[in-house]
């Protein structure tokens, strides 16, 4: 069955700080991929997608994130951590169409 | 509309008694999506529908769950008898097909409690 494993479930970063946020999944092809962000009381918004092509995808609000075929991994990334990312991250895989999700990253981000 | 929009945003309710979750998906939309998501814990997926049949119901937790949709627009969905473990974020889902490259727009949810 496909499934989607984000190993962290909190992390903390310092305001400046770089960020990667991990994502494994499984799947026999190469499915679609998501990053989403939810922010407290807020809906789900998507931050970057992978279909096919170039592996380095860029997102919203300066986010980014690669796909590596041979680790099944699609890892977020983000070179200067902004007070405003504390929030939840979600990774996602679309196999057939419907959206399997992550258990959730929670990034917390110190002054 | 201009987004997916559901109601009510909050529900409280007792045990025992059915609730009705409505989704209005985008104008267009012909897929529409079901997610729980309880407190801490990620997105579950529920149910789907193309237009307005569901081929995907594996989500449904349990014969108490039930959706409807009338045409390529508004879904309900519907607990029914419900209990403590049914409290959480519902949330809803809309694009243009099912095949993911069209990208998923979600709703604000409806929070469910059940007391």
């Amino acid at each position: 069955a496909q499934s989607v494993t984000q190993p962290d479930i909190h992390i903390t970063v310092s305001e400046g700080a770089s960020l990667e946020l991990r994502c494994n999944y499984s799947y026999g092809a190469t499915p679609y991929l998501f990053w989403y962000v939810q922010s407290p009381g807020q809906g789900l918004q998507l931050l970057l997608k992978y279909f096919s092509g170039d592996t380095l995808v860029q997102g919203i609000k300066g986010f980014e994130a690669e796909f590596k075929r041979s680790q099944s991994s699609f890892n977020l990334r983000k070179p200067s951590v902004h007070w405003s990312d504390a929030a939840e991250y979600f990774c996602a895989v679309a196999p057939r169409g419907n959206l399997i999700f992550g258990q959730g990253t929670t990034l917390q981000v110190k002054p | 509309g201009a987004g997916v929009s559901q109601s009510p945003s909050n529900k409280v309710t007792e045990k025992g008694k059915d609730v009705e979750l409505r989704c209005d998906p985008i104008s267009g939309h012909t897929a529409l999506y079901w997610y729980r998501q309880r407190l801490g814990q990620g997105l579950e997926f529920l149910i789907y529908f193309q237009g307005n049949s569901a081929p995907d119901k594996s989500g449904l937790p349990s014969d108490r769950f039930s959706a409807e949709r009338t045409g390529e627009s508004v879904s309900t969905l519907t607990i029914q008898r419900t209990q403590q473990e049914d409290s959480a974020v519902y949330l809803c889902a809309s694009s243009l097909g099912y095949s993911g490259t069209a990208g998923y727009t979600f709703g604000s949810g409806t929070r469910l409690t059940v007391v």
